[in-house]
């Protein structure tokens, strides 16, 4: 069973730092683009970044929001089947639950589409003094 | 203020079919798929359609969608009281170089 598990949420200060671990099982992890997406209580659904599948920490091979540009930084462990966020300056309006997504695409027809499935269950980040 | 646009809220009773759009641009919609994904209450999301039409195995044949031009929707046949959630749209932006999602519908089944 394809499996995602986040872990690392919780009650931070303004200002404040924490990393995001989402670890993966029932998939070879290594080959898949994974992504972060988050949530504010009782708001909709919001891409965070995303990193390509060999986890190339520079311009190419990841992406990210412009709300968390300069502040996220997304990475990989592909031999711990891990994918972390590390969110530094956080601010109150950071304050979500954050869902581990593991990204699929189809290149069948030439062109490449993409969708994201599965979500982990998501763990939560409150930034608050 | 979300990049594509949805309705807030929808409502039918068991047995009707009902109809979400989602509107964007040229940049998202109008040049790249849609995929939608359904918010149960309390759980996270799941994938119930891909790439504009596609049904992924276990979602009911009751869920299909659509896209024309820069607008896309997700039609419930049959409408059961599991149904209810939320559903969300998303499409990859070529100019934000990024993925955005709709506000969200909230269906109710009444």
């Amino acid at each position: 069973e394809v499996q995602l598990v986040e872990s690392g949420g919780g009650l931070v200060q303004p200002g404040g730092s924490l990393r995001l671990s989402c670890t993966a099982s029932g998939f070879t992890f290594s080959s898949y683009w994974m992504h972060w997406v988050r949530q504010a209580p009782g708001k909709g659904l919001v891409w965070v970044s995303r990193i390509n599948s060999d986890g190339s920490i520079d311009g190419a091979h990841t992406i990210y929001a412009d709300s968390v540009k300069g502040r996220f930084t997304i990475s990989r462990d592909n031999a711990k089947n891990t994918l972390y966020l590390q969110m530094n300056s956080l601010r109150a309006d950071d304050t979500a639950i954050y869902y581990c997504v593991r990204d699929r695409v189809d290149c069948s027809g030439g062109t490449c589409y993409n969708w994201f499935d599965p979500w982990g269950q998501g763990t939560l980040v409150t930034v608050s003094s | 203020q979300s990049v594509l646009t949805q309705p807030p809220s929808a409502s039918a009773t068991p047995g009707q079919r009902v109809t979400i759009s989602c509107s964007g641009s040229n940049s998202n919609i109008g040049s790249n798929i849609v995929n939608w994904y359904q918010q149960l209450p309390g759980t996270a999301p799941k994938l119930v359609i891909y790439s504009n039409n596609q049904r992924p195995s276990g979602v009911p044949d009751r869920f299909s969608g659509s896209k024309s031009g820069t607008s896309a929707s997700l039609t419930i046949s049959g409408l059961q009281s599991e149904d209810e959630a939320d559903y969300y749209c998303a499409a990859w932006d070529d100019s934000l170089n990024g993925w955005v999602f709709g506000g969200g519908t909230k269906l109710t089944v009444l």
